[in-house]
């Protein structure tokens, strides 16, 4: 069935470049998603990406696909410790809406 | 503003004791759907509704019930709750479930059933 994987956490130096990864297996999702979760928040949409591009750029955030390896990566500029949070990558999965979730990628910035 | 509200955002109870979690959107849009979230599971979708007066099974529908009886609104209801659904839920919607356009989340309600 439909799978996403990522790693469960990242530590990195506070003026760092992150890159969190994602790989997936149902490659029907048209867009894939990448969400924020601060401690005790909801679900933010940070960016996302329609399944026809390569790479979309927005201010500190830089969304790669590579739909051959079905990988999807999340690159974050400049770290901030604002920036430690839960990561989701996320895609559609068959014609019912449904989002499919990553286990979430636990970044840390340390100043 | 545009946002997805849900109430209560946090709830203590005991199994057994029928609950609703009731979620709202002013966006008009078609699309609602229901999230529970759990340590190294992510999220996994309950039930969803592509619109009024209708509802789907997701992924772990089990025990729990919803209803669309108009469009802004979707109650998540357990009738009779269990440990085992002591979770984070998340509600969230979108303009229609055909353009696959980003769903927008609520800010999320902390169920511990004891």
């Amino acid at each position: 069935g439909e799978d996403v994987e990522q790693s469960l956490f990242l530590s990195v130096r506070e003026g760092d470049s992150s890159v969190i990864n994602c790989t997936y297996t149902d490659s029907s999702s048209t867009y894939l998603y990448w969400y924020k979760q601060e401690p005790g928040a909801g679900l933010q949409l940070l960016t996302y990406i329609f399944s026809n591009m390569d790479m979309k750029q927005d201010q500190r955030l830089t969304v790669l696909l590579n739909k051959k390896d079905k990988h999807l990566s999340l690159r974050i500029a400049d770290t901030q410790t604002g920036d430690s949070a839960i990561y989701f990558c996320a895609g559609t999965s068959g014609n019912t809406g449904k989002l499919i979730f990553g286990q979430g990628t636990t970044l840390q910035v340390k100043p | 503003e545009a946002q997805v509200t849900q109430n209560p955002r946090y709830l203590i109870t005991v199994t057994g004791k029928k609950l609703t979690v009731t979620c709202s959107q002013n966006m008009n849009h078609e699309y609602m759907s229901w999230y529970r979230q759990d340590p190294g599971l992510g999220l996994r979708q309950i039930y969803y509704s592509m619109n009024v007066e209708v509802t789907d099974k997701g992924d772990v529908p089990e025990g729990y019930k919803v209803s669309r009886k108009e469009k802004r609104n979707f109650p998540l209801i357990l009738e009779s709750p269990s440990p085992n659904q002591t979770s984070l839920y998340f509600c969230a919607s979108s303009p229609d479930r055909v353009s696959n356009q980003p769903q927008h989340f609520g800010d999320g309600t902390r169920l511990s059933i004891l």
